[in-house]
């Protein structure tokens, strides 16, 4: 089955760090750009960032530069979020997306998973 | 930045009825719009490409259509199954969404 399975979200403070994966399954994650999109509580959906196929271009939002990093591992058929200084309005859940080969479109997406930043 | 702006925020219909929701770009993006549709407690999940082309496994009844600024999705008779939130995209922007419930 083509699926995206995220974890690594929970409760974290103000000023902590997490690290989010993202386990694809059913086809080669090294074919794709991939993403990650957020969706704060009863909000709409927010892009976060995403990364070349190889890994050499990677894009962020304003809000997450200098402090979210993406990374994938191709061979191990995996993405990465590693959010650092994290805030209150970090408070989402968190989708890893493929991206349509050619486009920006988002044709797979993951289940999420929920981050809480709160003291 | 581009900004897409959804309307209506919401639309009160009933099963078999027709459902318009409309997509505004702030300048042209000539056909690279895509909508999804968004269930409670469920991803996203992609129902059009390109403004007019339907993704895998999407029945029949959901089309898009439109370029440059204006764009449309149309459910030709609502099942029970779609009433859910439905966001435009293009690029890193979304819509803010167009919620599609039960009359």
């Amino acid at each position: 089955e083509v699926q995206l399975v995220e974890s690594g979200g929970g409760l974290v403070q103000p000023g902590g760090s997490l690290r989010l994966s993202c386990a694809a399954s059913g086809f080669t994650l090294s074919t794709n750009w991939m993403s990650w999109v957020r969706q704060a509580p009863g909000k709409g959906l927010d892009w976060v960032a995403n990364i070349k196929q190889d890994g050499s271009d990677k894009y962020y939002v304003g809000s997450v530069k200098g402090r979210f990093t993406i990374s994938r591992d191709n061979a191990r058929n995996s993405l990465y979020l590693q959010m650092n200084s994290l805030r209150a309005e970090d408070t989402a859940i968190y989708y890893c997306a493929r991206e349509r080969l050619g486009s920006d479109t988002f044709d797979l997406w993951g289940q999420g998973t929920m981050v809480i930043v709160s003291s | 930045d581009i900004v897409l702006t959804q309307s209506p925020a919401t639309l009160s219909l009933s099963p078999g009825e027709r459902a318009t929701l409309s997509c505004r770009a702030s300048q042209s993006i000539a056909s690279y719009l895509a909508w999804y549709q968004q269930k409670p407690g469920q991803a996203p999940r992609l129902l059009i490409y390109d403004a007019s082309n339907r993704a895998t496994g999407i029945p029949a009844r959901f089309s898009g259509s439109g370029s440059g600024t204006d764009f449309t999705l149309t459910i030709s008779s609502l099942e029970p199954e779609d009433f859910a939130v439905y966001y435009c995209q293009q690029r890193k922007t979304f819509g803010q969404g167009t919620r599609l419930e039960i009359k």
